[in-house]
């Protein structure tokens, strides 16, 4: 069975500077999609940033970019520019094919103004 | 484009007692899921419908869990009789299929007295 594993269950960061939040997942697939999720106290899960296992240049998006590591199984999200806006808890989360996502216990991350 | 709609935002019953989800995907999004996630831990899958099919329900509780997607568009999730442990956030999504990403309602706060 496939799992994935966050490490760091909170994790707090200086307004502007940058943070990266941990995540190592298992398999015996070669082919999958990687997801960080960010769920603010609104509830809603918000998809941040998503990486094909084929693909091997690092996937970003805006200031948000991941560290993909397939044969350590590592893949990390690193926030620059920390910003109020950014506070929640962000969960990595794991697919192959066309089964169901298999989400991380999640890191809840604070910003210090 | 308007988002995945869910409700009510929260509901408190008692033990034993029935109660009942909504959820509205976004338009044309084939795929719905549903989810429950415990406090402190990441969501899990209940079930997954492709169109009005399931396509996985092996993690829901079919003894006290029913759910269903007529014509392929809006779904409820039920349980009944409702237990302590069902304690939880009930999430929603959707996505046009596999691989693509999944879209996330606000999901139902749901209490057990």
């Amino acid at each position: 069975a496939q799992t994935v594993t966050q490490s760091q269950p909170e994790m707090s960061v200086q307004e502007a500077e940058t943070v990266t939040l941990s995540c190592t997942y298992d398999t015996s697939e070669s082919d999958y999609y990687l997801f960080w999720y960010k769920q603010p106290p609104s509830r809603q899960m918000i998809l941040v940033i998503r990486q094909e296992a084929y693909k091997q240049q690092n996937a970003t998006e805006n200031r948000f970019s991941v560290n993909f590591q397939k044969a350590a199984k590592s893949f990390s999200l690193k926030i620059s520019d920390s910003q109020l806006g950014d506070a929640a808890m962000y969960f990595c989360a794991y697919m192959i094919g066309n089964e169901k996502l298999t989400f991380g216990t999640g890191t809840r991350l604070t910003i210090i103004p | 484009e308007a988002g995945v709609a869910q409700s009510p935002r929260y509901k408190i019953i008692e033990k034993r007692q029935s109660v009942a989800f909504w959820c509205n995907p976004i338009s044309g999004h084939a795929t719905l899921y549903w989810y429950q996630q415990i406090l402190g831990q990441g969501p899990k899958l209940l079930i997954q419908f492709q169109n009005n099919g399931v396509v996985d329900d092996s993690q829901l509780p079919k003894d006290r869990f029913s759910a269903e997607r007529l014509k392929g568009v809006d779904s409820t999730l039920k349980i009944q009789p409702a237990k302590l442990e069902d304690s939880a956030v009930y999430l929603c999504a959707s996505s046009l299929g596999v691989p693509q990403p999944q879209h996330f309602g606000d999901g139902t706060r749901l209490s057990i007295l």
